[in-house]
């Protein structure tokens, strides 16, 4: 099975701050990839799909990208309504893997 | 509005069976894969299980492989996950989570969970 890893685990950033989280696929998986965000006590929403396509809704300053079996979420600028947890998970075939997320908060 | 509402969960003992339901609502509910995701408590989210919109097929994660079956009814716009031989180390959240009309798709909306705790 396609093993999915995602770095760092945790980080700490001012508001303002352009955050970077990358997700990596330990085989190729094309652009199925999709990041969504889980806020404390919430259920997990949908930011991303196909690598880089922004759900219907989620502010603009959230991007995706891909290189490779490398993937990565950007936060452009980084919001206090954006302290959540962000996972990648893999789609292109079962299992659909998630990665173990990547805790963010704010300095 | 699309809607998910999970239900069925609780305390149930080791080597027990839970059946979760999700009703589904504000979609062509037929058109659409559907999903089981779980969250042990404090830990990362886990898919669990899927099922094609035409029942064609199901996938399974490897640690409930055997144990789970998931299933679905067109007419009661429902998902279910019928649970055997639980363990502990199955205590979590469980979400219902919509897929897409493709059967490689994302889960564009979710459910607020059903709590399951086995324990003795």
């Amino acid at each position: 099975d396609i093993q999915m890893t995602q770095s760092p685990s945790s980080l700490s950033a001012s508001v303002g701050d352009r955050v970077t989280i990358t997700c990596r696929a330990s085989q190729g998986i094309s652009n199925y990839l999709a990041w969504y965000q889980q806020k404390p006590g919430k259920v997990p929403k949908l930011l991303i799909y196909a690598a880089s396509t922004l759900q219907s809704g989620v502010p603009s300053r959230f991007s995706g990208s891909e290189s490779g079996t490398d993937f990565t979420l950007t936060i452009s600028s980084l919001q206090p309504e954006d302290v959540a947890t962000y996972y990648c998970q893999k789609y292109n075939s079962a299992p659909f893997t998630f990665g173990p997320g990547t805790k963010v908060d704010i300095k | 509005e699309v809607q998910l509402v999970e239900s069925g969960g609780g305390l149930v003992k080791p080597g027990g069976s839970l059946r979760l339901s999700c009703a589904a609502s504000g979609f062509t509910f037929r058109s659409y894969s559907m999903n089981w995701v779980r969250q042990a408590p404090g830990k990362g989210l886990e898919w669990v299980s899927s099922i094609s919109s035409s029942t064609t097929y199901t996938f399974y994660g490897d640690s409930v492989k055997g144990r789970f079956t998931i299933s679905r009814d067109h007419a009661k716009n429902s998902v279910y996950l019928q649970m055997n031989s639980l363990r502990a180390e199955d205590s979590a959240v469980y979400y219902c989570a919509r897929g897409g009309i493709s059967r490689w798709s994302p889960l564009d909306f979710w459910g607020q969970g059903t709590l399951v705790t086995v324990s003795s």
